[in-house]
């Protein structure tokens, strides 16, 4: 099973919008609803900030939002805020290997 | 509050074993699902190994099938992972986390405990 694909890196002003890409197959993303961000800052846990493609635990910014269209799940921020700034890690459920984490993305607000 | 503590990680040389204890507090642990997650330094997110809220079914990445043992301890709170013959690829930060309310989100996640594995 190989990582989900992401962009290394994404950058974007204060204030302005960005998203994250995050392709796999249809027996990952694809073939389920199960897709998940994950949000860390260095030396930090991830945190869950998207689960089952477009919901938000309670607590988490309305500024990230989700969506899956094909095989390709994203991840935008708008209105991005210096606090944004951290590596962001996609997650789906396959049913081969349970869980596939996206190779990471970090994201630098200029 | 949910918290996740680590520990039992450090220095042990290839072809080792250690134990890693997750200790698990402000919700009922015997009803969540629990997983490890290991990060390499500098590296990505990498899944590991996860078992059932009963301890009844076990599931491992083919990176670790053989070599590591997931179990837990419902009266005590706390998730192991049982780590033998180490290799240096398995040198990482190691993340319990536990399963939300969906299919393998991780709504919760310990500090970490770092592994290294080195003669």
């Amino acid at each position: 099973q190989s990582a989900l694909t992401q962009p290394a890196s994404v950058s974007g002003s204060p204030g302005q919008s960005i998203t994250i890409s995050c392709t796999g197959t249809s027996s990952d993303v694809g073939g389920y609803n199960y897709v998940s961000w994950y949000q860390q800052h260095p030396g930090k846990a991830p945190k869950l900030m998207i689960y089952e493609v477009s919901n938000r635990p309670s607590g988490v910014s309305n500024r990230f939002s989700g969506s899956k269209s094909g095989n390709t799940a994203s991840l935008t921020i708008s209105g991005l805020q210096a606090e944004d700034e951290a590596d962001y890690y996609c997650s789906s459920y396959t049913s081969s290997t349970l869980v596939v984490f996206g190779g990471g993305t970090k994201l630098t607000v200029l | 509050e949910v918290q996740l503590v680590e520990s039992g990680g450090g220095l042990v040389q290839p072809g080792g074993s250690l134990r890693l204890s997750c200790a698990a507090s402000g919700f009922t642990f015997s009803s969540y699902a629990m997983h490890w997650v290991r990060q390499a330094p500098g590296k990505g997110l990498e899944y590991v190994s996860a078992i059932s809220s009963n301890g009844g079914s076990t599931y491992y990445a083919n990176s670790v099938k053989g070599r590591f043992t997931i179990s837990r301890d419902n009266s005590k709170n706390t998730l192991y992972l049982q780590m033998g013959s180490l290799r240096a690829e398995d040198m990482a930060v190691y993340y319990c986390a536990r399963e939300g309310g969906s299919y393998y989100d991780f709504d919760y996640w310990g500090q970490g405990t770092l592994v290294t594995v080195s003669s």
